[in-house]
């Protein structure tokens, strides 16, 4: 059972703004970075956000991360068909001693 | 090219072991640790641990300890993952990936599939 929840799913129409939360505590979000992986249909993760906002070159300007507190958010604006996939947000949990991943959000575009 | 390729499906019955290997070419092994991700079918993924690529350290998560092993072969860049006395709930898709700094994979492996079936 992961330490962070995200919801199950979201959805959007082509252009929307979508936000996937992924809320945690003091030992992971609250005291480290956090990350996201897009995992698109039958492939592996691929880094999307690192260090709570950072995006690797490559990733398209519409996908941004936030962190504040003991949670976190990813928005993806202007929704595209291709980032219909599963996210993931993950962080070091200080008491676990250990990486931890969040329970993943399917995104579906309508 | 930067990229860690990993050995193909395996089908194993119920008892038996399998090693699943990562090699690792385009950049210098030594210096990024490796660690390894489960995905069981349709379900999320769950870390389970890393080995330090210089050292041949393992750690691996609570869930991980006994069956699993990493292990590491410097001299062909390629890490390891074998899983003995296989169980049903271990069949699922096995990640390495590549970490770096303030933890996180910037490069990770197409997946290995173990099916574990009688």
């Amino acid at each position: 059972q992961s330490v962070l929840t995200q919801p199950l799913s979201a959805s959007g129409t082509p252009g929307q703004r979508v936000t996937i939360s992924c809320s945690g505590s003091s030992s992971n979000i609250g005291s480290n970075a956090v990350t996201w992986y897009q995992q698109l249909p039958g492939t592996a993760p691929k880094l999307l956000i690192y260090i709570n906002n950072q995006r690797p070159s490559g990733v398209p300007g519409r996908f941004s991360g936030s962190k504040s507190g003991t949670s976190a958010s990813l928005a993806i604006s202007g929704l595209q068909s291709e980032d219909e996939a599963d996210y993931y947000c993950a962080a070091w949990d200080e008491s676990l001693n250990g990486y931890v991943f969040g329970t993943g959000t399917k995104v579906t575009v309508l | 090219q930067v990229q860690l390729v990993q050995s193909g499906s395996e089908l194993k019955k119920p008892g038996a072991s399998v090693k699943v290997s990562c090699k690792a070419s385009g950049y210098v092994f030594s210096d990024y640790a490796l660690n390894w991700v489960r995905q069981a079918p349709g379900q999320g993924l769950e870390w389970m641990g890393w080995i330090n690529t210089s050292t041949g350290k393992a750690t691996y998560a609570q869930a991980f300890r006994g069956r699993f092993v990493f292990s590491l072969d410097t001299s062909v860049s390629t890490a390891y993952l074998q899983i003995s006395s296989l169980q049903s709930g271990d069949t699922a898709f096995y990640y390495c990936a590549r970490v770096v700094g303030s933890w996180y994979f910037n490069l990770w492996g197409r997946g290995s599939l173990v099916t574990v079936s009688s």
